[in-house]
């Protein structure tokens, strides 16, 4: 059990739609991190979540956006789909977000973008 | 910029093998690096992290790494593989930086394929 949990698990969009995917922090956390997984890639960071505010950010458009709750459950949205954003996102949480705590990931969202 | 550099990207071996996975980083400062594992189907699983100390760090499954600061590598070893070791291994380096979260940067990974 990961303790974080992602959803969808599996989703198919056309090109030029918007997804949003969905993440629950493991229980204690408070730091949500997103990543995009492309087939036969490492994860690539795309920014993190903390007291509801994004902290850094990696190198992808404004296309790409989030959102943090109260509850530090958070969102990715992903506006304008592109065949290219066909990957697997990732959540991850930790408790706090310095550089010195361990990052835990959940299973994942497929995304196929067609 | 930061980037991680996983030598090899699918190996093969034979149950009872030694494994080693080679790992380099590319920063100069203070990093945290880990191992995380991919087993088919399954998340990420942290395997082992180093943060300071002995650069020697034991993780779980008798896996273990060696961090080198002078050769920037933290490479994962393994004196024994068995066939359920069969996964992706992936290096992640953080930076250790004014500004800088728990932002990881990845290897592109490694296949790992244990024969029975």
């Amino acid at each position: 059990d990961a303790g974080v949990t992602q959803s969808p698990t599996h989703l198919i969009k056309t090109r030029g739609q918007q997804v949003t995917l969905r993440c629950s922090p493991k229980s204690g956390h408070d730091t949500v991190s997103w990543y995009q997984q492309a087939l036969g890639q490492g994860p690539q960071f795309i920014f993190q979540y903390y007291e509801e505010e994004e902290r850094q950010r990696g190198n992808f458009p404004d296309r790409f956006s989030g959102h943090q709750f109260p509850n530090y459950s958070s969102e990715l949205n992903v506006n304008a789909l592109l065949l290219g954003d066909s990957a697997l996102y990732l959540c991850a949480s930790s408790l706090g977000p310095g550089a010195g705590n361990t990052i835990y990931f959940g299973e994942g969202s497929w995304l196929t973008v067609v | 910029a930061q980037s991680v550099s996983q030598h090899n990207h699918h190996v093969i071996l034979s149950e009872a093998a030694s494994l080693e996975l080679g790992c380099n980083y590319s920063y100069g400062g203070t990093v945290n690096l880990f191992w995380y594992v991919q087993y088919p189907g399954q998340h990420l699983q942290l395997l082992l992290k180093y943060f300071s100390g002995d650069p020697l760090v034991k993780g779980i499954k008798g896996f273990e790494a060696e961090f080198i600061k002078s050769k920037f590598s933290f490479n994962l070893r393994k004196p024994s593989v068995q066939w359920s070791d069969t996964a992706e291994y992936f290096c992640a380096v953080n930076a250790l930086r004014s500004g800088n979260t728990g932002k990881l940067i990845f290897g592109q990974g490694t296949t790992l394929q244990v024969k029975p």
